[in-house]
């Protein structure tokens, strides 16, 4: 158990839809990262927040967006689904945001798998 | 734009024998990540290397990091079915977040 906590764990929803994935970081870390991992684009990055604010923007579609709340958890929310954002969505958690001199490890959630019908 | 190869993307191997995953990178970063994921599972780390030249070893797996080469390997020794899994290299470059490798995906046969 890596103390990231994920919900839910499965979602199965129709096309043009909105959803939201929550994500609750491990005890003490500050940054919250969301990955979206397909069978054809491997693992992608989405975005990062650090201690309630954005820190990195990655290949997250204007259909997306997240948010850090001041307990930490973040939420995904994903809009007008399209069958193509089936994945498994994944959040991870590190102690501090990445820089210089940052020694950083990833703490996987057990993901919530999407499913677009 | 960091890129992140693997290779080989597939490997199938029998038991006890030796076999070494490579991970290249296209920009300069001191630092890598090796992840191991079961199927259906989440991702678990499994080495950090830090520096030019370091290597850590942990049961039957050996990372490995030459960062002016851009080069990080992943070495099997003896491998036993328990190892199947995919495994996924990552490097962390400033501002450009953990970017991931495609992954490869080993099979251990008895």
């Amino acid at each position: 158990d890596s103390g990231v906590t994920q919900t839910p764990k499965h979602l199965i929803t129709a096309t043009g839809q909105r959803v939201t994935l929550r994500c609750s970081p491990r005890s003490g870390d500050l940054s919250v990262y969301w990955y979206q991992q397909s069978l054809d684009q491997g693992l992608q990055f989405l975005i990062q927040y650090y201690n309630g604010e954005e820190r990195a923007k990655g290949n997250i579609l204007e259909r997306f967006s997240a948010q850090q709340f001041p307990d930490l958890h973040s939420e995904l929310n994903l809009s007008s689904l399209e069958l193509g954002d089936s994945a498994l969505y994944f959040c991870a958690s590190s102690v501090a945001g990445t820089g210089p001199g940052t020694v950083e490890k990833l703490f996987f959630g057990s993901g919530t798998q999407l499913s677009v019908l | 734009e960091l890129k992140v190869e693997q290779n080989p993307l597939f490997l199938s191997m029998q038991e006890g024998k030796n076999y070494t995953i490579y991970c290249n990178y296209s920009t300069t970063s001191d630092r890598l990540y090796w992840y191991r994921q079961d199927p259906g599972k989440s991702l678990e780390s499994l080495f950090v290397l830090l520096s030019n030249g370091a290597v850590k070893q942990e049961g039957r797996l050996m990372a490995s990091l030459d960062t002016k080469a851009r080069l990080s390997t992943l070495h099997i020794t003896a491998a036993v079915h328990d190892l199947s899994a995919t495994y996924f290299c990552a490097v962390d470059s400033y501002g450009q977040n953990f970017v991931f490798g495609p992954g490869t995906r080993l099979s251990v046969l008895p």
